[in-house]
């Protein structure tokens, strides 16, 4: 398995900013994901970040809202922009490590006001 | 439609006892990820199933998926209250990357 550690582990924001969550592993991986846990909802998957390419995002969600970088293969920021109560969620990494085993960090729970 | 449906939605069990929870989907899985979630916090990786008929288990966790690898079940043997929380499947419907569908998720709370 792997050590992934996200910051901020929680934050109460205002409507109209934005918040960006790092993600950081504790060994090089290729592949990485941002996924979205709205509240009694499940997971749904916002992009996948590779290193050196450009995010790819889901239907739903667009660069301009949810920018990504991945500058290094241990490290990835995705911050929510211009935020709204509706973007309220658990916002959760995950990195695949050896054969399709995927590991989730703990997740930045965000309150937008 | 929701493309993996999970059963029960919750479920209450007295310590002690077994339980079996599903998840099923209408097509062909390429990977099938069980994974525990405490209440607003990450998600705890269990076991990763590819093969038709495969069989898995961790501790008193064994997860199974069936031979046309589109049913997956969890069963936990003598439960205990450190088994409570919310039980995720995800999958791997396209086999051409790892992005991940997932259910709604099972709370199960187990009564000491």
């Amino acid at each position: 398995s792997a050590v992934i550690s996200q910051k901020p582990s929680r934050d109460i924001c205002q409507r109209g900013t934005s918040l960006t969550i790092q993600c950081q592993v504790d060994s090089q991986v290729t592949m990485m994901f941002w996924y979205r846990q709205q509240p009694g909802q499940s997971l749904t998957l916002i992009a996948t970040a590779n290193q050196g390419s450009e995010a790819t995002y889901e239907s739903g969600f667009v660069i301009d809202k949810f920018p990504i970088s991945r500058p290094n293969l241990t490290f990835s920021t995705l911050t929510v922009s211009n935020m709204s109560p509706e973007d309220s969620s658990i916002y959760l990494c995950s990195v695949e490590l050896g054969y399709n085993e995927q590991f989730f960090g703990p997740g930045t729970r965000l309150t937008v006001l | 439609s929701q493309e993996l449906e999970q059963s029960p939605q919750s479920l209450i069990v007295q310590e002690g006892k077994n339980l079996t929870i599903n998840c099923t989907s209408s097509k062909t899985l390429y990977g099938l990820y069980w994974y525990k979630q405490k209440y607003g916090e990450g998600l705890i990786f269990l076991m990763m199933l590819q093969k038709g008929g495969e069989e898995k288990s961790h501790e008193k966790i064994t997860a199974k998926l069936d031979e046309k690898k589109q049913q997956s079940s969890l069963h936990i043997t003598a439960s205990q209250p450190s088994h409570a929380g919310i039980y995720l499947c995800g999958a791997d419907m396209s086999g051409a990357n790892s992005k991940l569908t997932f259910g709604k998720g099972i709370t199960l709370s187990v009564r000491p």
